[in-house]
């Protein structure tokens, strides 16, 4: 059975600062890896997927790799603002269904 | 397009009573997924849809759950004799075909069961 752990479970950095938050799966057996931002009450939008044959992907400030073998995603956030705050979710697909972490949860403090 | 939609955003609803919740997945998207999110967790599968046959249904689906996809366009799930422990965040999914494609996410439907 697929299991996502994500570590820290809460973040809070200063402004402007680079961050990495951590994924891990213990199924390497997976389509792709998708990264998700939820902000309070809110759904799911997606940030980043990476392909399992892909080693990272980019978007903006955002840059999120796989090592499928090792079973670990990091996502990076260079120059961190205000408006980044929020939880940050990491799903692995195994064809069928996304098997998600708990979640970190990033404050960014101005 | 605008997205996945889904209808009510909140529900809040007596111990014992039926409630229905729809979504409707991007126009062009195959598959259809539902989802459970309970505070501080990440979402937990509940099933999906390809086009309107039901593939996959997650044994936290009791069998006061029942959903639906007619015609594989928008979907439906109800909760029957809802109890306090089905309060929680759905979610709905849609992608075209599965594992290599990205998942977009509607807003949710929150429900409180009081």
């Amino acid at each position: 059975k697929q299991e996502v752990t994500q570590i820290p479970a809460a973040l809070s950095v200063p402004e402007g600062e680079n961050l990495v938050l951590n994924c891990s799966f213990t199924d390497s057996a997976i389509y792709n890896l998708q990264w998700f931002r939820q902000d309070p009450g809110k759904g799911l939008t997606s940030l980043l997927l990476i392909q399992s044959s892909q080693r990272e992907q980019t978007s903006g400030r955002l840059n999120a790799s796989l090592d499928k073998s090792s079973g670990r995603s990091t996502l990076y956030i260079a120059a961190s603002q205000p408006g980044d705050s929020a939880t940050y979710l990491c799903a692995v697909d195994g064809g069928n269904k996304l098997v998600f972490g708990a979640g970190t949860i990033l404050r960014v403090k101005s | 397009d605008t997205g996945v939609s889904q209808d009510p955003r909140h529900k809040i609803t007596k111990r014992g009573q039926n409630v229905t919740f729809r979504c409707d997945p991007i126009s062009e998207h195959n598959r259809l997924y539902w989802y459970r999110q309970t505070l501080g967790q990440g979402p937990e599968f509940l099933t999906y849809f390809q086009n309107e046959a039901q593939l996959e249904k997650s044994r936290l689906l009791s069998d006061r759950f029942s959903a639906e996809r007619p015609k594989g366009s928008f979907s439906t799930l109800e909760i029957q004799r809802t109890e306090q422990g089905d309060s929680a965040m759905y979610l709905c999914a849609s992608s075209y075909g599965g594992g290599y494609t990205e998942a977009f996410f509607g807003q949710g439907t929150r429900l409180t069961v009081v």
